[in-house]
């Protein structure tokens, strides 16, 4: 899998929208870009997956450059629940490859 | 996620003591995963099974091993446990359709003294 980076960490004002950015240069056609976060020591929760098309679900949006080589995820009015540690994670498209989680972005979203 | 449960949350025990961490799912989902976190990390694939019939190491599988009892069931095994295994671990599950998000369960926080 294509490796990603992420920021270490960024704050966000409550109620602002949080745009977190992920580099993906590697990236090849058939890899989709997944999204996790991880509330705590809680499991990661699944945010939004995408391929080419900017997707966008009752969580968040994910916009993906059209080189595919970054992408953003974009939660629009980002509550203190919100604080976690967000993952970007690049798959196969065939699924028989597993995640592979690295460090993430630890968003910290001030009241 | 209450459709993946894991036992025990929490345990702390002795090194060369043999343990088991045990997975069940009710979401029907045919593929499921063993991840290990330490402070700090991101999580980190010990084992994974696409099916009853099918184990796969990750890759951190030394010191471990897994057995897929039922589609449902996936258990985690240290034989003897040593004090580097003290971790937070996750099992997770996913659809066997090619994009198919994973999900996890709540996590085990093993301490081993």
């Amino acid at each position: 899998d294509a490796k990603t980076t992420q920021p270490t960490s960024m704050d966000c004002a409550e109620g602002r929208a949080a745009n977190l950015p992920c580099n993906h240069s590697t990236i090849s056609g058939n890899e989709y870009v997944y999204w996790y976060r991880q509330i705590h020591s809680q499991g990661p929760q699944y945010i939004i997956h995408g391929l080419k098309n900017n997707e966008t679900n009752e969580m968040a949006s994910l916009i993906i450059t059209e080189d595919r080589k970054s992408s953003t995820l974009i939660l629009p009015h980002a509550t203190l629940r919100d604080t976690a540690v967000y993952y970007c994670i690049v798959r196969l498209f065939s699924g028989n490859t597993p995640l592979v989680f690295g460090k993430g972005t630890r968003l910290s979203v001030i009241a | 996620d209450a459709d993946v449960t894991q036992t025990p949350r929490n345990r702390i025990t002795k090194t060369g003591k043999r343990i088991m961490l045990e997975c069940s799912q009710t979401k029907g989902h045919d593929r499921m995963y063993w991840y290990r976190q330490d402070p700090g990390l991101g999580l980190r694939l010990i084992y994974y099974s696409f099916d009853v019939k099918d184990i796969n190491k990750g890759e951190i599988s030394d010191g471990y091993s897994v057995s897929r009892q039922a589609q449902a069931k996936f258990s985690l095994s240290l034989e003897s446990a040593i004090p580097n295994q003290t971790a937070l671990y996750f099992c997770a599950t996913s659809w066997g359709a090619s994009n198919q998000p994973q999900h996890f369960g709540d996590g085990t926080r093993l301490s081993i003294l």
